[in-house]
């Protein structure tokens, strides 16, 4: 099993819908949780993290997280075409003295105008 | 504004070549790491360093080495670059190992090794 799991898409969604994205993780101990967005031929960009089960929301961006089920998710109302793009889930990892993010293979999303 | 930059943003090298990749942050991060990303594979962690002179092996770190003499300064060497290695090569930088760090990202270096 992987570590961290997303569907891999592509997810199509019309502009003004509600772009749901989800990502699974194996490690119940993973406290962190982060969401990046790539654009095609870019580097990733934080969107926003969460570490507390619930809710957590940021203009048109929800990031859900629920360590029970081992899920995190990203809603993203209002989509817009600029949100196309692939999108990122990453799990922090304690590891020595520091510590590292294991990344799910990303979703791409496609939002039709 | 976090500032990751990386020396170059495409590079093309022979077999057997040797390859320095630099990777600069400017907001004296103690964390500093460099990846892989190839398409169906995603993000790879290929190694990282958690302070000067100090690094840790990643997922995948065969074939590659590192060099981390000073903090803002983070090196990938491919000692004989193989066509495998033709990637997209991602260096990114983070505050400390704590568990809420954000990793900011440099805008890459498209490596083709022929």
């Amino acid at each position: 099993q992987k570590e961290v799991e997303q569907n891999s898409g592509p997810l199509s969604v019309p502009e003004g819908a509600i772009a749901s994205l989800n990502c699974t993780y194996s490690d119940r101990g993973s406290q962190s949780f982060f969401w990046y967005r790539q654009y095609s031929g870019k580097s990733p960009e934080l969107i926003m993290f969460i570490y507390s089960n619930g809710d957590k929301e940021d203009g048109r961006f929800t990031a859900q997280l629920n360590k029970a089920s081992q899920y995190v998710s990203l809603l993203i109302r209002d989509s817009q075409p600029s949100d196309s793009a692939t999108y990122l889930c990453a799990v922090n990892m304690i590891y020595n003295q520091g510590g590292k993010l294991i990344f799910g293979q990303g979703t791409e999303l496609s939002v039709k105008p | 504004d976090v500032k990751v930059t990386q020396s170059s943003r495409y590079l093309v090298k022979r077999t057997g070549e040797k390859v320095f990749l630099e990777c600069v942050q400017d907001m004296d991060h103690e964390n500093m790491f460099w990846y892989r990303q190839d398409p169906g594979l995603g993000l790879r962690l290929i190694y990282f360093s958690y302070d000067v002179k100090m690094k840790e092996k990643g997922d995948i770190p065969e074939g590659y080495s590192v060099s981390r003499e000073k903090k803002e300064r983070f090196s990938l060497i491919l000692e004989s670059a193989s066509t495998n290695q033709t990637s997209m090569y991602l260096c990114a930088s983070s505050p400390t190992g704590l568990s809420t760090d954000t990793q900011y990202f440099g805008p890459g270096t498209r490596l083709t090794v022929l």
